[in-house]
């Protein structure tokens, strides 16, 4: 499909603990799939990316794993912090394509 | 390192009338891609210029159409503006059209229709 879905459109957790937020594509030909972070009143910033061929890689804090049998992606980002606040997309390319194609996004709220 | 810089970042139009919003890729960056982001939605693509040629375009009209100038830099253009095209439009750039370069966002051109 057009869109790469997302289970949770809203995710609360306490600072300090460990978030996970997931999303699950639908197009088996992509290749190479990202995370952002996009900010009110900013654009998408990049997170992490993967390539089809891995199903781990790590980043400052942050993990994305990709399950390929189920077409699911997942962030985990560790010891959240407030700044974490932000709605997250995960996106997908189509291999060959241009485009990135981008869910509706999760977002992400840090409680005190 | 300067990042993907766009402008203006806020634009008020009537329905009918022409805009033409601007972007400047990041530096090293050869290849622009423009996306429409509607309100509580993800971005969508409306299309790509790589060596001053559009390089892949999504499902929009072509009232929407772009440029890419030799130092890499785009356009978009949108003619005959509808209450619907009310978005925030963004740039982002790349090194290249292949898979595995990330494309990296500005923060947009928000663009209201009246």
């Amino acid at each position: 499909g057009e869109n790469v879905g997302l289970h949770l459109p809203t995710l609360s957790v306490q600072e300090g603990d460990n978030s996970i937020i997931n999303c699950a594509y639908s197009n088996s030909a992509s290749d190479y799939f990202i995370w952002y972070k996009q900010e009110s009143g900013k654009g998408p910033q990049f997170i992490i990316d993967i390539r089809s061929n891995m199903d781990k890689r790590q980043g400052q804090r942050v993990t994305v794993l990709l399950n390929k049998t189920v077409k699911h992606l997942s962030l985990q980002i560790a010891a959240t912090q407030p700044g974490d606040s932000a709605v997250y997309f995960c996106a997908e390319k189509i291999q060959g394509a241009q485009k990135l194609v981008f869910g509706q996004g999760t977002r992400l709220t840090i409680n005190p | 390192e300067t990042g993907v810089t766009q402008s203006p970042t806020h634009l008020i139009k009537t329905r009918g009338q022409q805009v033409t919003l601007r972007c400047s890729s990041q530096s090293g960056h050869n290849t622009v891609s423009w996306y429409q982001q509607a309100l509580g939605q993800g971005p969508q693509f409306i299309f790509q210029y790589y060596r001053e040629e559009e390089n892949g375009r999504g499902n929009f009209p072509p009232r929407f159409s772009g440029l890419q100038f030799p130092n890499y830099s785009s356009e978009l253009n949108v003619n005959a503006l509808e209450l619907d095209d009310s978005a925030l439009y963004l740039c982002a750039s790349s090194s290249g059209t292949g898979g595995g370069q990330p494309q990296h966002f500005g923060d947009g051109t928000r663009l209201s229709i009246l």
